[in-house]
């Protein structure tokens, strides 16, 4: 594809209720970040993956939340158990190396999560 | 903890003047700055990149970074209307992946 997507582009749950947020990272690119961004802020990393590997998962806010890129390519983030406080955007980003000083993360179109 | 600083806005321009949006940052030890802009309802992309103190221009951007006062800004000349976004700042540790971002400049250009 011709750039990252990811889907759902919105997503409405009631709380208690588990959700899966899929990303296509683009082709072959190595690296693959998984963000929040809520409203009026920034994003905060959440974890990174550097082909199947999940390198860092410091930022997941909790247990609730897993993430996982079996094959190396296609990634999900699940979150268990939903709480209002997870509405926010999920970006998705990935980048063609996995060297850490390269520039460019291509950005998905995010999902937005609505928890009521 | 790390942090990274922007006046969160708005700051409105007029059409044709210059736009100057400032970011401070925490970690003495940030190696890599980023200028993110973003579209209402839209993903980040990058726009300009800067390393080294100094200026660095693109276009009608220049970035601007002075690590001893830990503050980079983003110059934007001859401001168009569609450069109307708000200007994510972020910033990065050396050989470390994770950015830290600010909570981003809204900006409008007013034609």
């Amino acid at each position: 594809g011709a750039g990252v997507s990811q889907s759902p582009r919105y997503k409405v749950a009631k709380r208690g209720q588990d959700v899966a947020l899929r990303c296509d990272p683009i082709s072959g690119h190595v690296s693959l970040f998984w963000y929040q961004q809520a409203l009026g802020q920034g994003p905060e990393f959440l974890t990174y993956f550097q082909n199947e590997a999940q390198l860092d998962k410091s930022g997941l806010p909790s247990d609730r939340f897993f993430a996982e890129r079996p094959e190396g390519s296609v990634s999900t983030l699940k979150i268990q158990r939903t709480q209002q406080e997870d509405s926010a955007v999920y970006l998705c980003a990935s980048r063609d190396t996995d060297r850490a000083w390269a520039d460019t993360q291509y950005f998905g179109p995010g999902t937005r999560l609505t928890v009521l | 903890q790390k942090e990274v600083e922007q006046n969160s806005g708005p700051l409105s321009v007029p059409e044709g003047a210059i736009a100057s949006l400032n970011c401070t940052y925490s970690d003495r030890g940030s190696q890599s700055f980023f200028w993110y802009r973003q579209y209402s309802g839209k993903s980040p992309e990058l726009i300009m990149s800067i390393y080294s103190n100094g200026d660095k221009e693109d276009g009608r951007f220049t970035a601007q970074l002075n690590k001893a006062s830990q503050y980079v800004s983003l110059l934007i000349r001859d401001s168009q209307p569609s450069d109307s976004a708000t200007y994510l700042c972020a910033v990065r540790m050396d050989s470390n992946y994770q950015l830290i971002w600010g909570a981003g400049t809204k900006l409008i250009i007013k034609p």
